[in-house]
């Protein structure tokens, strides 16, 4: 079953701006992670939020999480062409060992 | 070095024929996953299993197969009852941990073509 959902489901934007996504999920998480997919490929790990953490950065990408609003972004920084992708959030539900999946976000970087 | 790596890339079924997706890791993972997505879609998970000779269904299970004989390897056949079997097949592997999952690594992708 799919609980989160991302949001929006397209974004298109010129090269050196900065992307935002965000997620929203509907049960208590343990972990929430964001995944890129190019075209045809497989999906590639990008960070993993533990539920107590609030932010987390890595390179050009910051993530941050509110459970309370049971939600979370993706800030892409200084975007590059090579960033265009689909981006999933993915939750890590409490005593399971299923992930549970968004409809992702469409990215294009335009040159 | 490691990874999962999925075979074929792309395959090609004709009607009422079952054929099989395979999948290994070298990742040492407990849990591996079968993921379907179709274009413009997200995933959805077909089975998943987190320890040897056990596996469980997912949200769409019918029409599909799998086993787990082998911690590294967790092949999956689309049998002739799946009647709309055309998609991208995902196969993923994972650590678990105090019951939930880290990272997932997922294979390269399985284009499945009915003709």
């Amino acid at each position: 079953s799919q609980q989160g959902e991302e949001d929006p489901q397209a974004l298109s934007i010129q090269e050196g701006e900065n992307a935002t996504m965000n997620c929203s999920y509907k049960t208590s998480i343990n972990n929430l992670q964001w995944y890129r997919q190019n075209s045809g490929r497989g999906l590639v790990h990008l960070i993993l939020i533990r539920s107590n953490e609030r932010e987390k950065h890595s390179g050009r990408l910051r993530v941050t999480l509110d459970t309370s609003k049971k939600s979370s972004s993706l800030l892409i920084t200084a975007s590059r062409a090579a960033d265009t992708a689909s981006y999933f959030c993915a939750t890590a539900p409490r005593s399971n060992y299923q992930l549970i999946w968004g409809a992702g976000t469409k990215l294009i970087i335009k040159p | 070095d490691g990874g999962i790596t999925q075979s074929p890339k792309y395959l090609f079924r004709k009607e009422g024929q079952n054929v099989t997706l395979s999948c290994e890791q070298n990742l040492n993972h407990d849990a591996m996953y079968w993921y379907r997505q179709d274009p413009g879609q997200g995933l959805r998970l077909i089975y998943y299993s987190q320890i040897v000779n056990d596996f469980q269904k997912g949200d769409i299970a019918e029409g599909y197969s799998v086993s787990r004989e082998k911690k590294e390897s967790f092949p999956l056949t689309v049998t002739s009852a799946q009647k709309n079997p055309t998609a991208f097949y995902l196969c993923a592997s994972s650590t678990g941990q105090g019951g939930f999952v880290a990272e997932a690594f997922f294979g390269q992708g399985t284009r499945l073509t009915v003709v």
